[in-house]
């Protein structure tokens, strides 16, 4: 199974911009892997806040935005609040058989 | 209000077998798909296994593949991950999921640990 790809940390700073990246080791990403973002925060269940590359949840922040961005996924933060604070997950679906999900980014807001 | 509780959970001697429950409500069970998603304590997520609500295909992660099924009951409203063979390795978290392929995942339980020891 392919294995997916996702920078282990990153800073920005309040009011800030940051992207992170999701990148498969079998190829570039593209829509067809369907991807997703999840949000986690310390001792609580996940949350999903973007699917299929750029789609949104009635409760996704505005400020968060996803796309493809060369050959991987991406999830954009623009205006960084304290909240957002977490480890982000992206997950992958390959050739409609099993998923992936990235080994996460904590993000730090600073 | 959509909601997910899973169930089940508990110590496991290596080698052992357990049975995962996730009961929904509040949405439509059999019209959309379903999936079992891990976390090793202090790791990151892992896809496990997925069932397509239109005609119950079932999908593995590889580390799982012939240990463990994923099964459903309408009648019930419940989501199952029958885990058989056990390893201290899938030692865990197990969160169940409204969607996977077919529907979009969305809702996410509260997670139920899982612990394979001597």
């Amino acid at each position: 199974q392919a294995v997916v790809t996702q920078e282990p940390s990153m800073t920005v700073s309040p009011g800030g911009t940051v992207t992170l990246t999701c990148g498969s080791t079998s190829g570039a990403v593209t829509s067809g892997h369907s991807p997703y973002w999840f949000q986690q925060k310390p001792g609580q269940a996940p949350r999903t806040l973007i699917y299929d590359t750029s789609n949104k949840h009635s409760w996704t922040p505005a400020r968060f935005s996803g796309s493809l961005l060369g050959d991987k996924a991406a999830l954009t933060l623009s205006g960084a609040q304290p909240e957002d604070e977490a480890d982000y997950y992206c997950l992958l679906f390959y050739s409609g058989t099993y998923a992936v999900f990235g080994g996460g980014t904590k993000l730090t807001v600073l | 209000e959509v909601q997910l509780v899973e169930s089940g959970g508990g110590l496991v001697q290596p080698g052992g077998s357990l049975r995962l429950s996730c009961v929904a409500s509040g949405y439509t069970f059999s019209s959309y798909g379903m999936s079992w998603v891990r976390q090793a304590p202090g790791k990151g997520l892992e896809w496990v296994s997925a069932i397509r609500a239109k005609d119950g295909r079932t999908y593995y992660a590889d580390s799982v593949k012939g240990r463990f099924t994923i099964s459903r009951d309408s009648s019930k409203n419940t989501l199952y991950l029958q885990m058989n063979s056990l390893r201290a390795d899938d030692t865990a978290i197990y969160y169940c999921s409204k969607g996977g392929w077919g529907s979009v995942t969305d809702y996410w339980g509260q997670g139920t640990l899982v612990t394979v020891s001597s």
